[in-house]
């Protein structure tokens, strides 16, 4: 079927408002993995999800930042009051199993003006 | 088209035994490689980076080489250990001044070392 696929490709907003990024994951895939690439930079483990449940939350950079995942498919990221910093390409992963080949969806580039 | 292939998909050894993952990339205008090692439920973790200008670099028992001209890479496990098994992720950048800034990854190779 048909890959990763993250939405809105690109974002642009304003510091201070709230911006909510979409991963739909293969079907039947369900492990999922949200990673942020700033320009430049090597890929930064966020958060991952086991089914619906995020064991390991650590990887927020900050209590702005928040994930969820519903029946075991598409998740969303939230930042809430984005700050420059905030800007990078948010990337979403799937696997069949935590044991299992990730695949990449193509990511969302956040710009915070 | 953007395209980053890796091979194996997967790969078995035995401790103490050395292997060697393939990358072969279509990126254009090329920037950086990367490979990055990735073990299960974890973030992936960068190995080596390299430009258009180098053609080898090592971090331990990881040593990753790149031809631009022939658009290949591999990595280069010595002395393998269970430690090593996890998902190697390579992934290309393209140039970011020309057209915006674009990053491929590859499928991974899913190395399983065994006892």
């Amino acid at each position: 079927g048909a890959g990763v696929s993250q939405s809105p490709s690109n974002k642009v907003t304003e510091k201070g408002k709230d911006v909510e990024l979409r991963c739909d994951p293969i079907s039947g895939h369900t492990a999922l993995y949200w990673y942020r690439q700033r320009l430049g930079q090597g890929l930064e483990f966020l958060i991952y999800f086991q089914g619906n449940s995020a064991p390991d939350k650590s990887g927020l950079p900050s209590d702005r930042f928040s994930a969820e995942r519903t029946g075991e498919s598409v998740s969303t990221l939230t930042i809430q009051r984005t700050q420059q910093e905030d800007s990078a390409v948010y990337l979403c992963a799937s696997s069949s199993h935590l044991y299992t080949e990730a695949f990449f969806g193509q990511g969302t580039r956040l710009t915070v003006v | 088209k953007n395209q980053v292939e890796q091979s194996p998909q997967s790969l078995i050894i035995l401790e103490g035994k050395n292997c060697t993952l393939q990358c072969n990339y279509t990126v254009s205008p090329f920037s950086n490689l990367r490979w990055y090692k990735q073990d299960t439920g974890r973030g992936p973790v960068s190995l080596t980076i390299m430009t258009f200008s180098e053609n080898t670099k090592s971090n331990g028992r990881y040593t990753a080489t790149l031809d631009a001209d022939t658009k290949q890479s591999s990595l280069h496990i010595t002395a393998s250990q269970l430690s090593d098994s996890a998902s190697y992720i390579c992934v290309v950048s393209a140039d970011g001044n020309t057209g915006g800034f674009k990053t491929i990854f590859g499928a991974g190779t899913r190395l399983f070392v065994k006892a």
